[in-house]
């Protein structure tokens, strides 16, 4: 069965540094992985996809995400975090090869950026 | 980009009473929609998946009877909590997939209260 994990429940890191959300997969066959943001009561906002080709893929935001097929993961970057990026992070895979699969999400993690 | 409106975005009903959560594709056809539930400071748990003009498909451990999902149209889908109870409180996010892209796009999410 597909699934993600995402280790950290909290990444802390100050305006200005990078930052890393990290994301290993686990999939049978070529893997589809997206993340995706959530602010307070709010629904889920799209950064990038990995479907298929680069394996540096840019997103939105500023955000990008390196796929390692080698190290099976799936981490997401940006070079200069925000304050406003503060909020919950969620690594996704598509389940299966077909058009109408669910995406099975990690546990989330909640970034927060300090001024 | 694609648009999901959901509404509401809060409601609080009364245990015993039903509530009907709408989410609508607004610029795209939604061939598929899903349901979710989501708990403080927890992931997303697929709740079930519903196919324009087909029967829902739920997830182990969801009771279809409480939980009504109706796909009629390729841009409406509906999520009717029946006979709800205090343990119903949660908040709930539809996302919906279209044909084009292999983008899913989620709705804003509604916070239902059972008192």
């Amino acid at each position: 069965a597909q699934s993600v994990a995402q280790p950290e429940d909290q990444v802390n890191v100050a305006e200005g540094n990078p930052l890393t959300v990290k994301c290993t997969y686990s999939v049978s066959g070529n893997p589809y992985l997206f993340w995706y943001v959530q602010y307070p009561n709010r629904g889920l906002q799209f950064l990038l996809k990995y479907i298929t080709g680069d394996n540096l893929v840019k997103g939105s935001y500023g955000f990008e995400a390196e796929f390692n097929k080698s190290q099976t993961s799936f981490h997401l970057k940006k070079p200069s975090a925000l304050v406003s990026d503060s909020a919950l992070y969620f690594c996704a895979v598509r389940d299966g090869p077909g058009g109408y699969n669910k995406l099975i999400f990690g546990a989330g993690t909640r970034l927060a950026v300090h001024p | 980009g694609a648009v999901v409106s959901q509404h509401p975005s809060r409601v609080i009903c009364k245990s015993g009473t039903s509530v009907k959560i709408e989410c609508r594709s607004l610029d795209f056809q939604a061939t598929t929609m899903f349901w979710y539930r989501q708990f403080p400071k927890q992931s997303l748990m697929l709740m079930a998946t519903s196919n324009e003009g087909s029967k829902a498909t739920y997830e182990q451990g969801v009771e279809k009877d409480k939980f009504l999902i109706n796909h009629a149209s390729l841009t409406l889908s509906t999520l009717t909590v029946t006979s709800a109870h205090p343990e119903d409180s949660s908040f709930y996010i539809c996302s919906a997939r279209g044909t084009v892209n292999y983008g899913y796009t989620f709705g804003s999410g509604t916070r239902l209260t059972v008192v």
